[in-house]
């Protein structure tokens, strides 16, 4: 069965590092979304990616971070000076349709520790 | 801004129990998600919804779009459904809105 992959599974960075979080969704699903889940806490909505441009976005989403479809099978989150409170489990999703109209399937996640 | 409200926080049942997890919304909605999240933090999707109910082996989910309330019930429980349920709503605009999550533990 087909599945959504991230990596890496595990980034420790120092406060004021850029990170990229690569993740590969489903290769025929045409939306893709970023969540996030600090240790404890409820899943965060970040960003939902369509048709090559962002479709929404959350207020968390600020211009620290950044996403991009670099060729047909990539999908990466870039946080470009990171802060102790970007500490979270992130998770990748994809779907062929909507969230109105279609499940979301969702990578294992990439726990980043910002030091 | 849409508020989701997930009943109860915590649930303890035996094994073979019937189980139900209750899902409340603030705004109305173009579709609501059913979430498992396994104890090692994967999450896995199972049932998106705007009416009615939909069955899965021994999973059923409704909604009642009028009271904007969902519910998520568990057949013959089994310590493996041990996990977290996480409700999230959509409003239209690709931008899914999360419960805290109901943890379930069910013990043999």
């Amino acid at each position: 069965e087909p599945e959504v992959t991230q990596t890496p599974s595990h980034q420790v960075t120092q406060m004021g590092q850029e990170v990229i979080l690569r993740c590969v969704p489903i290769s025929n699903h045409l939306y893709f979304y970023w969540y996030r889940q600090i240790l404890g806490q409820k899943v965060e909505f970040l960003v939902s990616f369509y048709n090559n441009e962002i479709s929404e976005k959350s207020e968390i989403f600020d211009d620290q971070f950044s996403v991009e479809r670099p060729d047909g099978s990539n999908f990466t989150l870039k946080i470009r000076s990171t802060k102790l409170e970007d500490s979270a489990m992130y998770f990748c999703a994809s779907s062929l349709e909507g969230a109105s109209t279609d499940t979301q399937y969702f990578g294992p996640g990439t726990r980043l520790t910002v030091l | 801004k849409n508020e989701v409200e997930q009943s109860p926080q915590n649930l303890t049942a035996q094994e073979g129990e019937f189980i139900t997890i209750n899902c409340s919304y603030s705004v109305g909605i173009s579709a609501l998600h059913w979430l498992q999240q396994h104890p090692g933090g994967g999450i896995v999707s199972l049932f998106m919804l705007s009416s009615g109910k939909k069955k899965h082996g021994r999973l059923i989910a409704t909604i009642n779009i009028q009271e904007k309330h969902s519910s998520l019930h568990i057949t013959a429980s089994h310590p493996r459904d041990s996990a977290v349920y996480i409700c999230a709503v959509e409003g239209g605009s690709e931008k899914l809105v999360f419960g805290k999550g109901t943890k379930l533990t069910v013990n043999p």
